[in-house]
Order: structure tokens, then C-alpha cells, then sequence
């Protein structure tokens, strides 16, 4: 099946550094891949939908400054937290299906940590 | 805008009960629903779609228009079924999900 690897799974950094996540399909070719956030205790938030070779759509009080995505490959997508705060601590997975595919897989999620 | 709703966030049940998880959902366009499942140290992954009309591990949800619902049912629990469930809705088409809060589910033997 289909199979969607994220890494790092944990991160540590300090206030002020930049942390980046990527989100690998390891068996099928990504042409959309999505990214959330998720609270403790809260739910999946979307935050962007990144599409292969073009810019990711942010949605509405995300700041696309603030988290980077790339989707240069099929297979690959980034999403880099800038200049992180411990506000940014969180949980961010991503998902990614192919395209004319209209089932998502996940992936397994990286907490990161800003101290 | 779309919203989902899962009203309780815990739900215990003992083992060979039935479980119904609700979920309502507010959206302006034809939409399609879901429900995921998380396993304690796993990713979420799908557990039925509402176009699938189909039952998976026992489970059936039934999209209500007139109600905007899509409750999740299980006759009989069981222990195995204990996990996070997130009711998600997009619009037909589009991949964008919009989740539920969740609901943690501990069957007791």
C-alpha cells in the first residue's frame, strides 16, 4: 500500500533557528501533498496544500512566511518553520495523495519543539 | 466555511456494546465526508468514506443530508476498536479535509 514517511519525527531547536520537516511518498508519486498542524488534545489543522512543481495555496491566518513549503519533487515535499518561537511548538503531519487519486495517506506526524 | 462537529471528546464502552460517535457538519457545497481512525502510536488513516456506502471492521456511517450528520455505529464493540476518530469533510473533489475535534474511544473488556 500506499506508504508516506516523515523525518525528522522529533525535533528539538532553539527560539529564533529554522527546523525543516519533509514528506517522502516512498511507493507512489505525490502530486499533492497537504500539511496540519495539531494542538495537543486538538485537532488536525490544514495548513497549506502543496502541489508538485508549483507554489503551496496557505490557508486562511497561516503565514506563508512563517512556514515554507517546497514540492519540488513528486515524491518530496518540505515545510520549513522560519525563525521558530515556542508558539510553533507543535505537531505537524503531512499527507499526500496522486494525482486523479482521491484517497489521502498520512504521515506519521513530527513533533517539534522550540525552546 | 466548512465545520465539523464531534461533540463528545471521551466515549467508554464496554466491550459487546454498541458505540455511535456523532458527527454533524456545516458546509454550503456538496460534500464529502469521512472517518478516521488513529491507533495508539499510529498514524490516521481511513476508516470509511461516506460514497463507499460500505462497512469497514463493523462500522457504518450514513450520510443525513437533512440532519447535515454522519455518525459513525458499531453494534458490538471491541477492544481493538479503542482509538481517536476524526469525522473530515471536503467538498466533492478536492482533498482539502476539514476535521472534527476527535473522539477518544476506550472499549473496557
Amino acid at each position: 500500500g500506499a506508504v508516506v514517511s516523515q523525518h525528522p519525527s522529533r525535533v528539538i531547536c532553539k527560539s529564533g533557528t529554522s527546523v525543516k520537516i519533509e514528506c517522502r511518498s516512498l511507493d507512489f508519486q505525490a502530486t499533492t501533498m497537504f500539511w496540519y498542524r495539531q494542538f495537543p488534545k486538538q485537532s488536525l489543522m490544514l495548513m497549506a496544500t502543496s502541489n508538485e512543481g508549483s507554489k503551496a495555496t496557505y490557508e486562511q491566518g497561516v503565514e506563508k512566511d512563517k512556514f515554507l513549503i517546497n514540492h519540488a519533487s513528486l515524491t518530496l515535499s518540505t515545510l520549513t518553520v522560519t525563525s521558530a518561537h515556542p508558539e510553533d511548538s507543535s505537531f505537524y503531519i503531512c499527507s499526500a495523495t496522486a494525482a486523479g487519486a482521491n484517497v489521502l495517506t498520512f504521515g506519521a506526524g513530527s513533533r517539534l519543539t522550540v525552546l | 466555511a466548512q465545520r465539523v462537529t464531534q461533540p463528545e471528546k471521551l466515549l467508554s464502552v464496554f466491550k459487546g456494546a454498541p458505540v455511535e460517535l456523532k458527527c454533524n457538519y456545516s458546509y454550503s457545497g456538496s460534500p464529502e465526508l469521512f472517518w478516521y481512525v488513529q491507533y495508539s502510536r499510529q498514524r490516521l488513516q481511513l476508516l470509511l468514506r461516506h460514497i463507499s456506502r460500505e462497512s469497514i471492521k463493523g462500522f457504518t456511517a450514513d450520510l443525513n443530508k437533512g440532519e447535515t450528520s454522519f455518525h459513525l455505529k458499531k453494534p458490538f464493540a471491541q477492544e481493538e476498536d479503542s482509538a481517536m476518530y476524526y469525522c473530515a469533510l471536503s467538498s466533492r473533489g478536492n482533498n482539502r479535509l476539514a476535521f472534527g475535534k476527535g473522539n477518544q474511544v476506550v472499549v473496557i473488556p
